[in-house]
């Protein structure tokens, strides 16, 4: 069974740090491309970053772009997500997702999904 | 950007009946489109990827179709588990795209 569990969340000061974390198990984590996804109250998903199975491909939303930095350790299943800068638009629920198969093979869905960390930027 | 569109936004129906959501894309997406689930409180759910495929352990009475810019998911016969938020999301290449703002079903 694949599980996703998040950790790192909880308060900060604008213009703090963060480090989001995410260990994966039940699956062959490096085979899969993964990816943050973020949810602020009462609105709907938005993908925040994605990295590609092997760590050397990585992607920002333009929000985040130069204050997030996505990493991967494929010998721990871990994923990380480091925030920098940030600021109160950048509160919400934060989801590590999986993606269905390894970035070579093009878009794809988030197929499983963790149960998500709280980040409150006040 | 591509733009993804859904309607309505909030749908009220009795468990039992039969309801059809709306996803339109601004631009051509293939059939590179995916349906989530999302029940308060969790995470969202895959449920079709592809526009049509259910993803794995999703029931039968959920079934997605359409192509290019117009998309639809179906379910059957409501159940009480399934009032939840329901959001379309496309996923033509890197990075994911966007997510529509989502239907939310209520009970009538």
């Amino acid at each position: 069974e694949v599980r996703l569990v998040e950790s790192g969340g909880g308060l900060v000061q604008p213009g703090g740090s963060l480090r989001l974390s995410c260990a994966a198990s039940g699956l062959t984590f490096s085979s899969y491309a993964m990816s943050w996804v973020r949810q602020a109250p009462g609105k709907g998903p938005e993908w925040v970053s994605g990295i590609g199975d092997s760590g050397d491909a990585t992607y920002y939303a333009e929000s985040v772009k130069g204050r997030f930095t996505i990493s991967r350790d494929n010998s721990k299943n871990t994923l990380d997500l480091q925030m920098n800068s940030v600021k109160a638009e950048d509160t919400a629920i934060y989801y590590c997702a999986k993606h269905p198969h390894s970035i070579r093979y093009g878009g794809s869905p988030f197929d499983f999904w963790g149960q998500g960390t709280l980040v409150t930027v006040s | 950007e591509i733009v993804l569109t859904q309607s309505p936004a909030t749908l009220s129906v009795s468990p039992g009946e039969k309801v059809t959501l709306s996803c339109r894309a601004s631009q051509s997406v293939g059939s590179n489109l995916a349906w989530y689930q999302q029940i308060p409180g969790q995470a969202p759910r895959l449920l079709i990827s592809g526009a049509s495929t259910r993803a794995t352990g999703i029931p039968a009475r959920f079934s997605g179709s359409g192509s290019a810019t117009e998309f639809t998911l179906t379910i059957s016969s409501l159940q009480s588990e399934d009032f939840a938020v329901y959001y379309c999301q496309h996923f033509v290449n890197w990075p994911p795209g966007t997510f529509g703002q989502g239907t939310k079903l209520e009970i009538k």
